[in-house]
């Protein structure tokens, strides 16, 4: 049982590149979501999805999409990086209360 | 709105001492979980609280839910060295959205 799988560890990226972030998971989860963490912060929704299908707007939802095809991924999508998009992401799902969390991602936006 | 106040920002305490952080918000909030975070890691959960006014333990880890639903406070009793870490104060919403705190980062000297 892997848990919540997110890929890669770390990335940089230089300023307008577009990439994806991977989150996979397991557990049969319906819950997912993506956070990002700025240094000495807490972390911040980007975006979660109830199931499959089904994708809304969390915190700090600009500069990013995802999408749900299966129950088990949920993708974050970078289109134009910027500076300010430098971070640590961890994807976390759900079945109802109390986050898995992944080992994030950090990227580094140049 | 929805935003978590957690303190201390960050606590340096002696081996063998008791610890005590609490978050406070001006939300009410379906559940509170508490998480630590290692360097490098995604956040643990620690103890998850459902009810107001529940007092729940996990060993030397004592964490209430406040009776107004707006706070809660984490205990760690007899500090040792690895309880190192930034320590999370999380609100879970109607819909299992959660925001977190800023964190608590505890440094704990031998």
């Amino acid at each position: 049982n892997a848990g919540v799988t997110q890929t890669p560890k770390f990335r940089i990226l230089k300023i307008g590149q577009s990439m994806t972030l991977q989150c996979t998971q397991d557990m049969n989860h319906n819950y997912m979501y993506w956070y990002r963490q700025d240094p000495g912060m807490g972390l911040k929704l980007i975006y979660y999805s109830v199931g499959a299908g089904i994708t809304d707007k969390g915190e700090v939802p600009n500069g990013y999409n995802v999408s749900r095809s299966t129950t088990e991924d949920f993708p974050l999508r970078l289109e134009l990086a910027a500076p300010s998009q430098t971070s640590v992401y961890f994807c976390a799902s759900t079945p109802d209360r109390g986050y898995t969390f992944g080992s994030g991602t950090r990227l580094t936006v140049v | 709105g929805q935003q978590l106040n957690q303190s201390p920002q960050s606590m340096f305490i002696q081996e063998g001492e008791d610890v005590s952080m609490n978050c406070t918000s001006s939300s009410i909030f379906n559940t509170w979980l508490w998480y630590k975070q290692d360097p490098g890691e995604g956040p643990v959960l620690l103890i998850a609280l459902y009810k107001a006014g529940e007092l729940t333990s996990n060993g030397r880890l004592t964490a209430q839910f406040g009776i107004t639903r707006k706070d809660s406070f984490l205990n760690i009793s007899a500090s040792i060295p690895s309880d190192v870490g930034i320590y999370f104060c999380a609100g879970q919403l109607w819909n299992n959205d959660m925001r977190f705190g800023a964190g608590t980062r505890l440094t704990v000297k031998p």
